[in-house]
Order: C-alpha cells, then sequence, then structure tokens
C-alpha cells in the first residue's frame, strides 16, 4: 500500500519569500502530481511531474524517482499563493492515485 | 472546456438519513474517481470507475455506501444510513487514460451528519 507522507505540515511565510515543500512515497512510482487546495476551494493540478524537473510559472517540481522523494519550490511567494499544497502519487501497478496529508501554507503581507 | 460539476455542494444530515452525490466528469474522459476529504486531511479514494466498470472498490464501506456509473459518463454515490464519522468532503475526479492520467476534480459535496 503506498504511503505518501509530506513535509512541513505547516509553513508561514512573508510575501516574497521561497518556499520548499517536500514528498516522500513508499512505493516506486511513475507518477507524481501535485495539487492546491484554498480552503472551500476546488483541488486544482499544478504540475505534473513523474520525473525530473518541471516548471510552471513560479513552480518548480523536481522529482528523483530512485530516492522515492519529489519536491515543489514556491518562488517569490504571494498572499495568494495561501492554502494547502497535496502531493499525490499512482504506484506503477494500479490507477489508484494516493495523497500526502498536504501542507499548510500561510504567506504574510 | 467545461470541469468536472458535483451537486449538491453542501448537505446536512441527521444521523441514519440517506443522501446521494451527483457527478458529471469532463466530457471524454473514461476514468472516474470518488474521494472522501476529512477536515485537515488529504482526500482518500472511496471507489473508481474505467467506462462504467468498478476498478477498485475496496475502500467503500459497502455496507452502507454504494457508487454507481451506467453509462459510463455520470456516476452517483450514494450513503445509505449516514453516521457522524461520515462528515466530510466528498470529491469526484475524472482523467483520460490517453493523457497522462491527470486528475480533474469537481469543487465537492461538503457534507455534515449531525
Amino acid at each position: 500500500e503506498q504511503q505518501v507522507q509530506q513535509s512541513p505540515a505547516s509553513l508561514v511565510l512573508q510575501e516574497g519569500e521561497n518556499a520548499e515543500l517536500q514528498c516522500s512515497f513508499s512505493i516506486f512510482t511513475n507518477q507524481v502530481q501535485w495539487f492546491y487546495q484554498r480552503p472551500g476551494g476546488r483541488l486544482v493540478s499544478l504540475l505534473y511531474n513523474p520525473s525530473g524537473t518541471k516548471q510552471s510559472g513560479r513552480l518548480t517540481s523536481t522529482t528523483v524517482i530512485k530516492e522515492r522523494r519529489s519536491s515543489l519550490h514556491i518562488s517569490s511567494s504571494q498572499i495568494t499563493d495561501s492554502g494547502t499544497y497535496l502531493c499525490a502519487t499512482r504506484s506503477n501497478m494500479g490507477y489508484k492515485l494516493t495523497f500526502g496529508t498536504g501542507t499548510s501554507l500561510l504567506v504574510d503581507p | 472546456e467545461a470541469g468536472v460539476t458535483q451537486s449538491p455542494r453542501y448537505a446536512v444530515l441527521q444521523e441514519g438519513q440517506a443522501v446521494s452525490f451527483w457527478c458529471d466528469p469532463i466530457s471524454g474522459h473514461d476514468t472516474l474517481y470518488w474521494y472522501q476529504q476529512p477536515r485537515d486531511q488529504g482526500p482518500q479514494l472511496l471507489v473508481y470507475f474505467r467506462d462504467e466498470a468498478v476498478i477498485d472498490n475496496s475502500q467503500l464501506p459497502s455496507d452502507r455506501f454504494s457508487a454507481v456509473r451506467p453509462k459510463g459518463t455520470n456516476s452517483t454515490l450514494k450513503i445509505q444510513s449516514a453516521k457522524q464519522g461520515d462528515t466530510a468532503t466528498y470529491l469526484c475526479a475524472s482523467s483520460d487514460r490517453f493523457s497522462n492520467e491527470r486528475l480533474f476534480f469537481g469543487h465537492g459535496t461538503k457534507l455534515s451528519v449531525l
């Protein structure tokens, strides 16, 4: 059974600072996806990154499959980045996407 | 492109009552998922379909929960006799096996069982 761990559980930044979110998983996977969720909002896919480095705007994800980990870097954080960031992986053998418990980010002005 | 649509957005029940959640996936997506997300936790898979077939329902409490997707498009998740522990947000997601299986989620139905 795939287990996904995320750290830190919560993070508070000043606007403009960078954030580094970590995700580790127990079983090798060929799919890692990062999601964002604002309180009361829908889960939105940020980056699909099965391996290597992927960038989208101020977001950069780096996945190292052999080490079973992925990271999400947020540069120059903005107040609107506040919310929960979830990492999800799918095992190579199935379709089930397993989520971590998330990192709650608060960006203060 | 229209997203995943769910209804209702909110539901408040007494224990023992029944409730149904409805999901309309993105057109053309063959895979549909139902997740349960308790407050302050990550989503947990309940069941998923490939077209009309159930692929995995091992996490679905079968004595009270049921899910169908009869034509391989819309889906309904039903709770027969709700318990307080069912209080959570119920999320529907869809994906396309030919597009790297990226998931797209609906807004969810927030259920409170009193």
